[in-house]
């Protein structure tokens, strides 16, 4: 049963545009959500997060909206970059749990120039 | 260290064989994290320690599979008789505090062991 899933397997977007990364969740006692970005070869290096009291988090070129009645959040990435391209890996939890994250797939983000 | 250190980069077993595999956290990390991420998938959470005692075991996929933190620093995953199902890379993450506890604590991950079993 995967509690966390990002549908889309890979997007490609041209470089200075907008890049929306969808990630949907089924468990509502999630309270905590967070972005990873991983290079291959590389860990998973930490991006962005959001609290459920909020719904929006901004971080430079990079925004986290958080629709709790969709449970649905995004990642937006304005204006992209190359160095942007790398898989992305959205991630939810609990808090007052031990704070494992589970993860979604991960999305290929390919920023052309 | 600067950041989580595991260590071997590769590790190439037959099936039936033993394999540790070693993490050193960021030095003063209070909490550590093992996950298992299957090719084309997202990192699974195998088991949790807050120093050395191991507060969630429930991810490891089998009673083949043993971690450890003695000291509540080094960590080591062992899996003992591999089997091809076990070919994943092994990443470990740390945090300073008790993991997630504050808005903005992070988790920093290694690099993983990738593991192949043959």
């Amino acid at each position: 049963d995967q509690q966390v899933k990002q549908n889309s397997p890979s997007l490609s977007v041209q470089e200075g545009r907008i890049s929306i990364l969808n990630c949907d969740y089924t468990n509502s006692m999630f309270d905590y959500f967070l972005w990873y970005k991983k290079y291959p070869a590389e860990g998973p290096t930490f991006l962005i997060s959001i609290s459920s009291i909020k719904d929006k988090n901004e971080d430079g070129r990079f925004t986290v909206f958080l629709n709790k009645s969709a449970k649905h959040l995004s990642l937006h990435i304005v204006p992209s970059q190359p160095g942007d391209s790398a898989v992305y890996f959205c991630a939810a939890t609990r808090r007052s749990n031990t704070g494992k994250l589970i993860f979604g797939q991960g999305t290929t983000l390919q920023v052309k120039p | 260290g600067a950041g989580v250190s595991q260590s071997p980069r590769y590790k190439v077993a037959k099936r039936g064989q033993d394999v540790a595999l070693r993490c050193d956290p960021i030095s003063g990390h209070v909490s550590l994290f093992w996950y298992q991420q299957a090719l084309g998938q997202g990192p699974e959470f195998l088991t949790y320690f807050q120093n050395e005692a191991q507060l969630d075991k429930s991810g490891l996929p089998s009673d083949r599979f043993f971690a450890e933190r003695p000291e509540g620093s080094v960590s080591t995953l062992k899996i003992q008789r591999t089997q091809q199902e076990d070919s994943a890379v092994y990443l470990c993450a740390s945090s300073l505090s008790r993991a997630l506890a504050t808005t903005n604590e992070k988790l920093f991950f290694g690099s993983g062991t990738q593991l192949s079993v043959l």
